[in-house]
C-alpha cells in the first residue's frame, strides 16, 4: 500500500523568499504524484502532477516540483513566495492498480510574513 | 462546467445522532471519493466508487458509516450513530480518470461538529 509523509508540519517564510516543502512517499511501483493546495475555507486545488517523463514538473502559481526516485521524494518549490501563498499544502500519491486510489499526506501549513 | 456540489456545508449534531451528507459529482465523472479531513490532518480516504460500485472501503468504519451511489451519479454518506471523533470536514471528490486528466475535483466540503 502506498503512503505519504510530509516532515514539516508548519513552515514560516518571509514574502519574497524561496520555499521548499518536502514530501516523501512509499510505493512499490512507479508512483503518480500530486501537490494540492487548500486555502482557508476553500476546497483542494491541484497545483501540479507527475506521471512520467521529465522529473521536473511545472505547475500553477509559479510552483514546481522535482521527482527523485532514488530518494522517494517529490519536493515542492517556489523561488519567490507571495503573501497569498499562505495555505495548507498536501502531497498525494496515486496507485495504478485495478482502480485509481489517491492517498494524501498530513499536510504542511505555510505562513508568510509580510 | 459545474463543480462538485456538496450539502449541507455545516452540520452540528449531538453524539449518537445521525447525519447524512450528499454529493453531486461533475457530470460524466465515473469515480467518486469520500474523504474525511480532521482538523490539522490530511484527507483520509473513506470510500471510493467506480460508477455505482464500491472499489475501496477499507478505511470506512462500517459499524457506523455507510455510503451509496445510486445510479452511478450522486452519492450519500451517512453516519449513525455519530461519535465525538467524527467531527471533521467530509470532502467529496470526483474524477473522470485521474490517470488521464491528472486531477481530482473536490467540493467545498461538509463540516460536521459532534457535541
Amino acid at each position: 500500500a502506498q503512503s505519504v509523509t510530509q516532515p514539516d508540519i508548519h513552515i514560516t517564510v518571509s514574502e519574497g523568499a524561496s520555499l521548499e516543502l518536502r514530501c516523501n512517499y512509499s510505493y512499490g511501483a512507479t508512483p503518480y504524484l500530486f501537490w494540492y493546495v487548500q486555502s482557508p475555507g476553500q476546497g483542494l486545488q491541484l497545483l501540479l502532477k507527475y506521471f512520467s517523463g521529465d522529473t521536473l514538473v511545472q505547475g500553477i502559481k509559479g510552483f514546481e516540483a522535482e521527482f527523485k526516485r532514488s530518494q522517494s521524494s517529490f519536493n515542492l518549490r517556489k523561488p519567490s513566495v507571495h503573501w497569498s501563498d499562505a495555505a495548507e499544502y498536501f502531497c498525494a500519491v496515486g496507485a495504478k492498480t485495478s482502480y485509481d486510489k489517491v492517498i494524501f499526506g498530513p499536510g504542511t501549513s505555510l505562513s508568510v510574513i509580510p | 462546467e459545474a463543480g462538485v456540489a456538496q450539502s449541507p456545508r455545516y452540520k452540528i449534531i449531538e453524539k449518537r445522532q445521525s447525519v447524512a451528507f450528499w454529493c453531486n459529482p461533475i457530470s460524466g465523472h465515473a469515480t467518486l471519493y469520500w474523504y474525511q479531513q480532521i482538523l490539522g490532518q490530511g484527507p483520509k480516504l473513506l470510500i471510493q466508487f467506480q460508477n455505482n460500485g464500491v472499489v475501496d472501503d477499507s478505511q470506512l468504519p462500517k459499524d457506523r458509516f455507510s455510503a451509496e451511489r445510486l445510479k452511478g451519479v450522486d452519492s450519500t454518506l451517512k453516519i449513525q450513530p455519530a461519535k465525538l471523533e467524527d467531527s471533521a470536514v467530509y470532502l467529496c471528490a470526483s474524477s473522470l480518470s485521474w490517470r488521464n486528466t491528472g486531477e481530482l475535483f473536490f467540493g467545498e466540503g461538509s463540516r460536521l461538529t459532534v457535541l
